[in-house]
Parts: structure tokens; C-alpha cells; sequence
């Protein structure tokens, strides 16, 4: 069965940086790539980048880009997604959630990580 | 605003039938690109309930249905039930911005 599992939460001061990681299990991890979504409290999804499980390309939502950094780790099946500069509206859960291709369907989420920004 | 447009809320009685509805564009639903969509149960992660347009993931019960033309897609729930209470989101691809878009979100009220 395929899961992905993701690191506890985190609360950082605003600018600072966080990182998220993304462990995938129950199939070949370079068979596919993985995104990663946010949720701001009370609001809807926001698709934040994608990364290919096998070659570690990457593409960043415009939003995000220059504060983002997706990485993958074949020899643990790991994603990991760093934010950067951190604001108060980084405030969120954030999910990783396969997918095969850029656009393609995200069929197994993670059960997300809560990052707060707070001084 | 996102990119997909979605009604805020949705409501129907136990039984009913209910659709919500995903609007886009010629540079996304429009231009062929498949449309997803997904529940999101209080306090858990979003979960896939159609994908391809018209597809249910095994699992998902058949009285979720997915339809899809011109710039424009919609879900359908039949029979709804207390337990379908939830959010629901619409995604796709835009080629012009080159990004993943989701909707804005529906929330379903089972009255």
C-alpha cells in the first residue's frame, strides 16, 4: 500500500526557514514525482512545485519561486521542501502528494505538516 | 482568485443529487488538459475522488460521477449522504501559466 508520511510540525520566526520532508513507501520512488500543496487556515489548496522522483527536476509555482527548494533523497525515498524568509502568511499545512507527471493527478497525499510563523 | 472557478457552497438533503460545477479557460480545462477532483473531510488531508476527468479511484462509491466539456467540468454526488459533508476541489494544469491550478474549494452541506 502506498503511503507517504511526512515530519512533525514546525514554528519558526519569520524569517527564518523551515524544511519538510516527505517519506514514500509501497512503491518505486523514481517512478514518480511528488508535489507539494499548502493550506493557509481557513483557505483553499495552493499547488506550490513539483519534483521528478528520478531525475530531480524541478517546477516551482511562480508564487513561491526564489524561496523555494525541492529536493529528493532515492536512498531513503524522501521529498523535502524548503521554505525560505519565512512570513506570517507561510502560516499553513503542507502537504506532499504524488504525482506521475507536472499536472498530473496527486493520487496519495500525506497527512500534512502544520508550519506556524510567529515572533 | 483562483484560476478555477467554483461555487463556495453547495447544499442538499439527505438523498439528493447535487452537482458543483469547476470553470476554466482555454488555457487550461479548455485547452484538453484533464481535471481532478478531491474531498477534503474536516481536519484530514484532501483525498482523490475522480481523476481523468470521469475516472473513481477503487474505493470511491459510483454514486460520485465526474463530466467534463468545453472550458467547464462538474461532480456529481447522488444518494448524498450525511458522510459526504466535506470540501471539494477541482485541479488541473494551466499551459500558459505552467503551473498546477485548483479551485477555489466547494463546501457541501448535507441539510
Amino acid at each position: 500500500q502506498v503511503h507517504l508520511v511526512q515530519s512533525g510540525s514546525e514554528v519558526k520566526k519569520p524569517g527564518a526557514s523551515v524544511k519538510v520532508s516527505c517519506k514514500a513507501s509501497g512503491y518505486t520512488f523514481t517512478s514518480s514525482g511528488i508535489n507539494w500543496v499548502r493550506q493557509a487556515p481557513g483557505q483553499g489548496l495552493e499547488w506550490m512545485g513539483w519534483i521528478s522522483g528520478y531525475s530531480g527536476n524541478v517546477n516551482y509555482a511562480q508564487k513561491v519561486q526564489g524561496r523555494v527548494t525541492m529536493t529528493t533523497d532515492t536512498s531513503t525515498s524522501r521529498a523535502y521542501m524548503e521554505l525560505r524568509s519565512l512570513r506570517s502568511d507561510d502560516t499553513a499545512v503542507y502537504y506532499c502528494a504524488r504525482g506521475r507527471s507536472i499536472g498530473a493527478v496527486l493520487d496519495v497525499w500525506g497527512q500534512g505538516t502544520t508550519v506556524t510563523v510567529s515572533s | 482568485q483562483s484560476v478555477l472557478t467554483q461555487p463556495p457552497s453547495v447544499s442538499g438533503a439527505p438523498g439528493q443529487r447535487v452537482t458543483i460545477s469547476c470553470t476554466g479557460s482555454s488555457s487550461n480545462i479548455g485547452a484538453g488538459y484533464d481535471l481532478h477532483w478531491y474531498q477534503q473531510l474536516p481536519e484530514t488531508a484532501p483525498k482523490l475522488l475522480i481523476y481523468d476527468n470521469t475516472n473513481r479511484p477503487s474505493g470511491v462509491p459510483d454514486r460520485f460521477s465526474g463530466s467534463k466539456s468545453g472550458t467547464s467540468a462538474s461532480l456529481a454526488i447522488t444518494g448524498l449522504q450525511a458522510e459526504d459533508e466535506a470540501d471539494y476541489y477541482c485541479q488541473s494544469y494551466d499551459g500558459s501559466l505552467r503551473q498546477v491550478i485548483f479551485g477555489g474549494g466547494t463546501k457541501l452541506t448535507v441539510l
